[in-house]
């Protein structure tokens, strides 16, 4: 099973670039990257997938270099609510039979 | 888009009783949904996979006459805490995929609280 490992925290500023970089050594070939944010007693939100190279969307870009060890999610112009815990996802297995495992998360701080 | 929905937000139960939280697709069918549960400070855990029509697969170390999970329609799986305890208090949290999306795309529910005093 492919593990994910992510810092544990992170402190920002606002207004600035954050990137959250998320390692995933045994990814298959048919999984997918995704990450999410979790408020406090919330239900994780869905931020952006991909499977190579970048993907760009509304609030959120990811990075996936070509051998997809790795994948970092780069939030650009981080504001105080973004103050939240990003997980990196890797579905194993593809489509219809893999687990999903989740990073520990990354608690991402953003200051004034 | 899709919605996954969960009730109740927050329960309180004695120790001793069952309890059950539910997990519905609001605008899309799902034959299979996930449960997990969250510690605070602590990642999500999958404890099973809801399949409609049939058994429940559980996680390893998952006790499945513990937590037991009913996927009696397309739209709503259930899970019940039975004989519930005060370590069994946390964060329960649901999800479902849209059909033929598979588990690329994953909704979650907005989580359901559980605390047994």
């Amino acid at each position: 099973l492919a593990k994910t490992t992510q810092p544990i925290s992170m402190d920002s500023y606002e207004g600035q670039e954050v990137n959250i970089t998320c390692s995933h050594n045994n990814i298959a070939t048919n999984d997918y990257i995704t990450w999410y944010q979790q408020f406090p007693s919330q239900g994780p939100r869905f931020i952006i997938q991909g499977y190579k190279t970048k993907v760009t969307n509304e609030v959120a870009s990811l990075f996936i270099p070509a051998d997809r060890k790795s994948s970092t999610l780069s939030l650009p112009r981080v504001s105080l609510s973004d103050t939240a815990v990003y997980y990196c996802l890797v579905v194993v297995g593809g489509n219809q039979g893999g687990k999903l495992i989740f990073g520990q998360g990354t608690e991402l701080s953003v200051k004034p | 888009g899709a919605v996954v929905s969960q009730h109740p937000s927050r329960v309180i139960c004695k120790s001793g009783t069952s309890v059950k939280i539910e997990c519905r697709s609001l605008d899309f069918q799902a034959t299979t949904m996930f449960w997990y549960r969250q510690f605070p400070k602590k990642s999500l855990m999958l404890m099973a996979t809801s399949n409609e029509g049939s058994k429940a697969t559980y996680e390893q170390g998952v006790e499945k006459d513990k937590f037991l999970i009913n996927h009696a329609s397309l739209t709503l799986s259930t899970l019940t805490v039975t004989s519930a305890h005060p370590e069994d208090s946390s964060f329960y949290i649901c999800s479902a995929s849209p059909p033929g999306q598979g588990r690329n795309t994953i909704y979650f529910g907005e989580g359901s609280w559980l605390t047994v005093v």
